[in-house]
């Protein structure tokens, strides 16, 4: 069986930086990107980057670009997705997820999900 | 403001079949069959339902499909039960902004 387990809830304070991180299990780890998303309270989802395990290959979004980093350590499966200089604003529930398929140019469905982890970021 | 489009709520009564619309353009649904639409439960992840404009995930029953023509993707739910009161997005890859896009979500209400 698939799994993406992710790291437990953290509160942080304005200007703080975080790590979360996505350990991967049940599949051929370095086989598959990791994508991160990222869902507002009571929002939509937003799409934060990518990551090819294999070669830690990374792409961003538009809206997260210089914001945030991911990176992967393939030999303990797992994948991490680092918020610098946090804000209120990145109070969030942020997902890790493979998706089923990916190239360098582009990567379609997301077919299986990490459990999420709940930031709040609170003077 | 979400890239792609879906109306933010839809409702049926039990049985009865709603459909979810997802409007896009031609840098992302018009450029690629890659549709894909997820469940999210109250209080869970998102699930994959529907990959490659129509194809059902593994263990997902035929009460779901999906559709796609030009730049807009549908889905559909036929007989409606109350175990599928969730939110659901669409999604994609955009060639022009070289990343994924989803919708704002619909919520699905059983009357």
């Amino acid at each position: 069986e698939v799994q993406l387990v992710q790291s437990g809830a953290e509160v942080k304070k304005p200007g703080e930086s975080l790590r979360i991180s996505c350990k991967g299990s049940g599949y051929s780890f370095s086989s598959f990107w990791i994508s991160w998303v990222r869902q507002k309270p009571g929002k939509g989802l937003e799409w934060i980057g990518r990551i090819d395990t294999s070669d830690s290959f990374t792409s961003y979004g538009p809206s997260f670009q210089g914001h945030v980093t991911i990176s992967v350590d393939k030999s303990i499966r797992t994948a991490y997705l680092q918020l610098n200089n946090l804000k209120a604003s990145d109070t969030a529930m942020y997902y890790c997820a493979r998706p089923g398929y990916c190239n360098d140019d582009s990567c379609r469905d997301l077919d299986n999900w990490g459990q999420g982890t709940l930031v709040t970021v609170s003077s | 403001q979400s890239v792609l489009t879906q109306p933010p709520s839809v409702s049926a009564a039990p049985g009865q079949k709603v459909t979810i619309s997802c409007s896009g353009s031609s840098s992302n649904i018009g450029n690629n069959d890659y549709i894909s639409w997820y469940q999210q439960l109250p209080g869970t992840a998102p699930k994959l339902l529907i990959y490659d404009s129509y194809k059902r995930a593994s263990g997902i029953p035929d009460r779901f499909s999906g559709s796609k023509s030009g730049t807009s993707a549908t889905l559909g739910i036929s007989g409606l039960q109350t175990g599928d009161e969730a939110d659901y997005f669409c999604g994609t890859w955009d060639s022009s902004l070289r990343a994924g896009v989803f919708g704002g979500g619909t919520k699905v209400t059983v009357l």
